[in-house]
Parts: structure tokens; C-alpha cells; sequence
């Protein structure tokens, strides 16, 4: 089945770019997003790529899709210390049914 | 607008005691319904998912059960918790017809410890 991997941890200063890599393994996910968990809390959806498109940009939010070597990457811009949270990207393979994949999520840690 | 509740938010049980979340999802028909389980440090790992009333597919083997009594509810039980059942649960919702991005919305989650 499918497995999406994630690093662990990520430290970036305020106003810096923050870039958080995803690797996962099932080429047949039409969709791959990113979600976002903010303390004791539950996930937001923050985007979502078309698995035919190379990149999607939403205003802060960059997302990098290389196919070939199933690689999925978010840039956030200008990182602000409300952006600290656990990120996960998750991908849907083809099953026929909606059963999204996590990776282990990157908690993201903005200092000031 | 469509909305998800998840209760209770915070859970401290015995070992042994039984359990039961629930979770309903308003403004929506015949949704398809997930059972989430993020144990600490890491990932989330789908317990239970269901398309419709008293259908429910599990995912792994475990302690836990799913049920489905009306179409907007889905209940996570256990007869008797173990300590390996400590986590947080998140119930979540996407629309019943699959098409496009199907986008997967999550409730709040309950925090469960089990001592």
C-alpha cells in the first residue's frame, strides 16, 4: 500500500521561507494535499495539488509535485510564528474510495 | 455550511473501562465517515471508515469498534480499553459522491488517556 514520508522536524527564523518535503510511494494518488495541525487541535486542509500539475501557488503556499520522483514539497513565504504547527501531506491512492494516506507530519517551529 | 462535531473533547479512563466517542456531521447527506487515531508523536492511522448507515470497514485490527446508527452520526466504542489506546481520535467527513479533490474535513478530536 501506500507510504508517505515525512522529516520530523523543522526550525526556520521568522520572515525566513519554510520548506517541508514529502516522499510517497503509490504514483496512482490523483491528489496529493497538505494539512495543517495546530496544537490540540484538529487538521486543516491548507492545499491540494492535481497529480497532473508540477506546482500550485495560494498567496504564501507553494506546492512542488515532482512525479518522477514522487517527491511533494510546500514553501511557505515570510514564515510567521502563527505558522508553527504539524504539517502532513497525505495522498489518496486509487482505490475507488477516498482513504487519504498521512505521512508522520513536520512540526514546524518559527522563532522570532 | 456543513460542520463536524466530536465529543467528548477530552477523555481520562481506567484500564478496562469501556468507551464511547461520538461524532455527527451537519449540514450534509449521506457523507462518507472516518475514524482517525494519532498516537503521540506520530502519524494519523484510519481505525474505520463508512459509506452509509450500519456500514462500517476496518482498517486494523484493534481493541475498538465503529458504528453508524443514523446517517450523520458515527460512534468509536471499546468494551474494554487497553493502555494502547491512548491517543488522539479525529473523526472526519468527505462527500458521499467521490468527484474531484474530495477533500477529507476533520472534527475537532478527542483526546483519550487511558491510566
Amino acid at each position: 500500500g501506500e507510504d508517505v514520508e515525512q522529516s520530523l522536524f523543522l526550525s526556520v527564523r521568522e520572515g525566513d521561507s519554510s520548506v517541508i518535503n514529502c516522499t510517497y510511494t503509490d504514483s496512482s494518488s490523483t491528489y496529493l494535499y497538505w494539512y495543517k495541525q495546530e496544537p490540540g487541535a484538529g487538521l486543516q486542509l491548507l492545499t491540494y495539488i492535481f497529480s497532473n500539475m508540477d506546482m500550485k501557488q495560494d498567496q504564501r503556499l507553494t506546492v512542488l509535485l515532482n512525479k518522477k520522483d514522487k517527491h511533494l514539497s510546500l514553501r511557505i513565504a515570510d514564515t510567521q510564528t502563527g505558522d508553527s504547527a504539524i504539517y502532513f501531506c497525505a495522498g489518496a491512492p486509487n482505490t475507488g474510495f477516498q482513504k487519504l494516506v498521512f505521512g508522520t507530519g513536520t512540526r514546524l517551529l518559527v522563532s522570532p | 455550511s456543513q460542520t463536524i462535531h466530536q465529543w467528548p473533547a477530552t477523555l481520562v479512563q481506567p484500564v478496562g473501562s469501556p468507551l464511547s466517542l461520538e461524532c455527527t456531521v451537519e449540514g450534509t447527506s449521506n457523507p462518507n465517515l472516518y475514524w482517525y487515531r494519532q498516537a503521540a508523536g506520530r502519524g494519523l492511522q484510519l481505525l474505520f471508515y463508512s459509506v452509509g448507515i450500519g456500514q462500517i470497514s476496518s482498517e486494523v485490527p484493534q481493541n475498538l469498534s465503529a458504528s453508524r446508527p443514523q446517517d450523520r452520526q458515527f460512534i468509536l466504542s471499546s468494551k474494554k480499553l487497553l493502555l494502547s489506546d491512548s491517543g488522539f481520535y479525529l473523526c472526519a467527513w468527505t462527500e458521499g459522491q467521490y468527484s474531484g479533490a474530495n477533500v477529507l474535513t476533520f472534527g475537532a478530536g478527542s483526546r483519550l488517556t487511558v491510566l
